[in-house]
């Protein structure tokens, strides 16, 4: 069956020091895979996708890494800040539905 | 430009009474997604709409649930005879075409049957 998974629930780091949220996934038909950030009380906010013709992906101070081989997923953060602390959840979509299925989320907080 | 506008943000119902969740899509947005969140753990979909079509319900429990998305008004997500279980958060997604990797998600309604 379909399934994403993190390896992490929770990751503790300080301010400035980058961060690396991982993700595993067992549907290899997916086509996209994309990280949300969800603070406390609202609703996920879209952070970053990937389709899966690519292996990097960089935003605005975060990354974004597919390893298909493997199945992984990982969301990284550089300079992390106070206002990163939030629970993060990678989602992936495949061709033909469009439902997105979530992993359980890890929470990470910066120590200021 | 409003986001997703979901009403009530918190809903309070005892066993055995309707919840009536509303949904009001970003402008120019005509698809829908309902997901459902239980505490600590990840977002699970629920059903997808197009205006006054259901696209796909196949996360949707066989009874007492519906939804519904008219041609005017907002979507609507309805629990009937509801059951401590049915407490958690639910979320609409909505995006301008078909493809919910640009949907946009609304606050919630947090939903706690007593």
């Amino acid at each position: 069956g379909e399934s994403v998974g993190l390896h992490l629930p929770t990751l503790s780091v300080q301010e400035g020091d980058n961060s690396i949220i991982n993700c595993a996934y067992s549907n290899s038909a997916s086509d996209y895979f994309i990280w949300y950030k969800q603070e406390s009380g609202k609703g996920p906010q879209f952070i970053i996708d990937i389709r899966s013709n690519m292996d990097k992906r960089q935003g605005q101070r975060v990354t974004v890494l597919l390893n298909k081989t493997v199945k992984h997923l990982s969301l990284q953060i550089a300079a992390t800040q106070p206002g990163d602390s939030a629970v993060y959840f990678c989602a992936e979509n495949h061709g033909g539905s469009e439902k997105l299925v979530f992993g359980k989320g890890m929470k990470l907080t910066v120590n200021p | 430009n409003a986001g997703v506008m979901q009403n009530p943000r918190h809903l309070v119902r005892r066993r055995g009474q309707e919840a009536r969740l509303r949904c009001s899509p970003m402008k120019g947005h005509s698809h829908v997604y309902w997901y459902r969140q239980l505490p600590e753990e990840g977002l699970k979909f629920m059903v997808y709409l197009q205006k006054e079509n259901i696209i796909d319900e196949s996360g949707m429990p066989k009874e007492r649930f519906s939804a519904e998305f008219p041609k005017e008004g907002p979507s609507i997500l309805r629990i009937q005879q509801v059951v401590r279980g049915d407490s958690a958060a639910y979320f609409c997604a909505s995006s301008p075409q078909k493809g919910s990797v640009e949907a946009f998600f609304g606050q919630g309604t947090r939903l706690t049957v007593v």
